[in-house]
């Protein structure tokens, strides 16, 4: 069964102390993986696809990596407005569904 | 171009009560798709329509949860009888991919309270 696990489940940084989110996920053959940022009482908002091993996106202060068993959220002398939650998914090839892991609640102080 | 539109934004119900929740994809995305996220925890698929066919519902509580997508546009989804663990935000999202192999686009979700 398709599985995304996120860590660490929090992380609190100062203001431009740069950081990494972790996502591992189980697959049977990945079709894509995707990051969202989700803000209190809002929906998840899409930042990134990542489809193959190696591959890497950029936006601003945020850098996504991908591997052939999990993918990391670098995130660049972070700011107050990036706190959020972020959160990893998965498609596989074995079917439709996107399984989201449980975020990480990135804190960012001033 | 307008979101992803849900309604009502929050309820509060009684335990065995009913519930129905309304979503407004956007226009031409065929695929709709209906998650339940507990406080926590990440989004959990319920159920998910390719135009006004279910693609994949095997995490639907069918005894108390249905769900129907109108000529392949707006869904409802109803929860009847509600019970204490059923309290969540209940999130709707749409594709414009069949396969939902792309990016989803959320509503701002309907918070369930159930006493």
């Amino acid at each position: 069964e398709d599985q995304v696990t996120q860590s660490p489940e929090a992380l609190r940084l100062q203001e431009g102390e740069s950081s990494s989110l972790n996502c591992s996920y189980t697959v049977s053959g990945l079709r894509g993986l995707f990051w969202y940022r989700q803000d209190p009482g809002k929906g998840p908002e899409f930042l990134f696809t990542l489809y193959s091993a190696g591959e890497e996106k950029e936006k601003e202060r945020l850098k996504a990596t991908l591997t052939k068993k999990e993918s990391f959220l670098h995130i660049t002398a972070p700011k107050p407005e990036d706190s959020a939650t972020y959160l990893c998914a998965v498609i596989g090839t074995g079917g439709f569904k996107t399984i989201f892991g449980a975020g990480t609640r990135l804190f960012v102080k001033a | 171009e307008a979101g992803v539109a849900q309604s009502p934004r929050y309820k509060i119900i009684e335990k065995r009560q009913s519930v129905a929740f309304w979503c407004n994809p956007i226009s031409g995305h065929a695929t709709l798709y209906w998650y339940q996220q507990i406080l926590g925890q990440g989004p959990k698929l319920l159920i998910q329509f390719q135009n006004n066919g279910v693609v994949d519902d095997s995490q639907l509580p069918k005894d108390r949860f249905s769900a129907e997508r109108l000529k392949g546009v707006d869904s409802t989804l109803k929860i009847q009888p509600a019970k204490l663990e059923d309290s969540a935000v209940y999130l709707c999202a749409s594709s414009s991919t069949g396969t939902g192999a792309g990016e989803l686009f959320f509503g701002e979700g309907s918070r369930l309270t159930v006493l």
